[in-house]
């Protein structure tokens, strides 16, 4: 069965400092990753999918297949980057998709 | 061009009662998604459609959810005899075959 777990609810770091969100999933088969954001009063939108290898607003995520996890990192936060995070995870050539529950990303002045 | 949109924006039901909720996608997306959002829960996946293959309902709660996609657009997600605990937003999103979704705004749904 396909889950995907974020570990951490809430999240709060300084302004600057660096940050990773974690996301580590379950799938018997070759998944396909991705990140989505809500910032406030906004809709969830795509951050990035591990298949595009691209950097966006200065996050990144590797895919780790050997600790099935796909952590997103940033080296310097800033406070615009205050949002919900959330992880998702769908198999390669379907389209269901599962999303864990979310990261909510604090970035304190 | 116009985005995902979702009616109503806001629904208040008493218990027992049947709701609809409506979502246009982007057109020309061939997938579409329903997606229910409680407190604390993230996203719970419900149902999707893709082109003209049967829907993928394993995520339905209950044999009182069903969704329906007529002509390939427009999808209505139909709650019967509602109960306190469907009270969520419900989010739709739509996509192309390289599956990045485009979500709708969402229809928070409250159910006395």
């Amino acid at each position: 069965a396909q889950r995907v777990t974020q570990p951490e609810k809430l999240l709060s770091v300084f302004k600057g400092a660096p940050v990773e969100l974690k996301c580590n999933y379950s799938y018997s088969g070759s998944p396909e990753l991705f990140w989505y954001v809500q910032y406030s009063r906004q809709r969830l939108q795509l951050l990035l999918r591990h298949i595009s290898r691209e950097s966006i607003k200065g996050f990144t995520a590797d895919l780790n297949k050997g600790e099935t996890s796909f952590h997103l990192k940033k080296p310097f936060a800033q406070e615009e980057d205050s949002a919900m995070y959330y992880c998702a995870l769908s198999a390669t050539g379907g389209f269901k998709t599962i999303f864990g529950a979310g990261t909510r990303l604090f970035v304190k002045a | 061009g116009a985005g995902v949109s979702q009616s109503p924006s806001n629904k208040v039901t008493e218990k027992g009662k049947d709701v609809e909720l409506r979502c246009d996608p982007i057109s020309g997306h061939t997938a579409l998604y329903w997606y229910r959002q409680s407190l604390g829960q993230g996203l719970e996946f419900l149902i999707y459609f893709q082109g003209n293959s049967a829907p993928d309902k394993s995520g339905l709660p209950s044999d009182r959810f069903s969704a329906e996609r007529t002509g390939g657009s427009v999808s209505t997600l139909t709650i019967q005899r509602t109960q306190q605990e469907d009270s969520a937003v419900y989010l739709c999103a739509s996509s192309l075959r390289e599956k990045t979704q485009y979500f709708g705004p969402g229809t928070r749904l409250l159910v006395l």
